[in-house]
């Protein structure tokens, strides 16, 4: 069955730093790619999509890659602030009627 | 701005009770979708509506039933709660197959 792994649970990084989250796929191939944020008792909030003939998304300070051969989306925050600490997940193209395969995300604390 | 609304942020019921979560969208979105998140678990799927009267199973409809009589309005309903059906509800809606979801609050469901 498809499954969707961001490898870390929680990442903690120092301001200024660049964030890298990473979302691994296996046993599919996805049309596309979306990232989201959490804050915490909210609702996921989108950031960006990227499509399979994408190789690299930037809004602003995020970038978003996509390596189809590796199955893996690299999402990145450069110049990171106070202000982006929050839960991040990936979702992929679930194939059916607009369904989303959501990651179990990774909780960003960016440290003044 | 697309809007997402849930009825109830928290709800306390005891095992055995019926209990209703409401969503409404005001955006004309085909596609609609209950999932619960739980710590450690992520985003799960439970069902989801591409159209009036039409419903999908998702990842997890065991214990749960859905309505959406009408194109806004996507009711998720516990027939008769557990313990275990303690968690985060997250109603959300997209207009486009490829489109980003749009989250409503979440509705806090705890059951006694």
């Amino acid at each position: 069955s498809q499954k969707i792994e961001q490898n870390s649970e929680a990442l903690n990084i120092q301001e200024g730093k660049t964030a890298t989250l990473t979302c691994n796929y296996t046993n599919y191939s996805p049309a596309y790619l979306q990232w989201y944020r959490q804050d915490p008792g909210r609702g996921p909030v989108f950031l960006l999509l990227i499509r399979e003939n994408e190789k690299e998304k930037r809004k602003e300070r995020l970038k978003v890659t996509f390596d189809t051969t590796l199955k893996q989306s690299l999402f990145h925050i450069t110049a990171s602030q106070p202000a982006d600490s929050a839960t991040y997940l990936c979702a992929l193209d679930g194939g059916s009627q607009g369904n989303l395969i959501f990651g179990k995300g990774t909780k960003l604390s960016v440290k003044p | 701005d697309v809007k997402v609304t849930q009825s109830s942020r928290y709800l306390v019921k005891r095992t055995g009770e019926k209990v209703f979560l409401e969503c409404v969208q005001d955006m004309d979105h085909e596609n609609m979708f209950w999932y619960r998140q739980d710590p450690g678990l992520g985003l799960r799927l439970i069902y989801f509506s591409y159209d009036v009267k039409m419903k999908e199973k998702g990842d997890i409809p065991e214990g749960y039933s859905v309505s959406r009589e009408k194109k806004e309005r996507f009711s998720l309903i516990l027939e008769s709660a557990s313990t275990n059906q303690t968690s985060m509800y997250l109603c959300a809606s997209r207009g486009r197959p490829t489109g980003e979801l749009f989250f409503g609050e979440g509705s806090r469901l705890t059951v006694l």
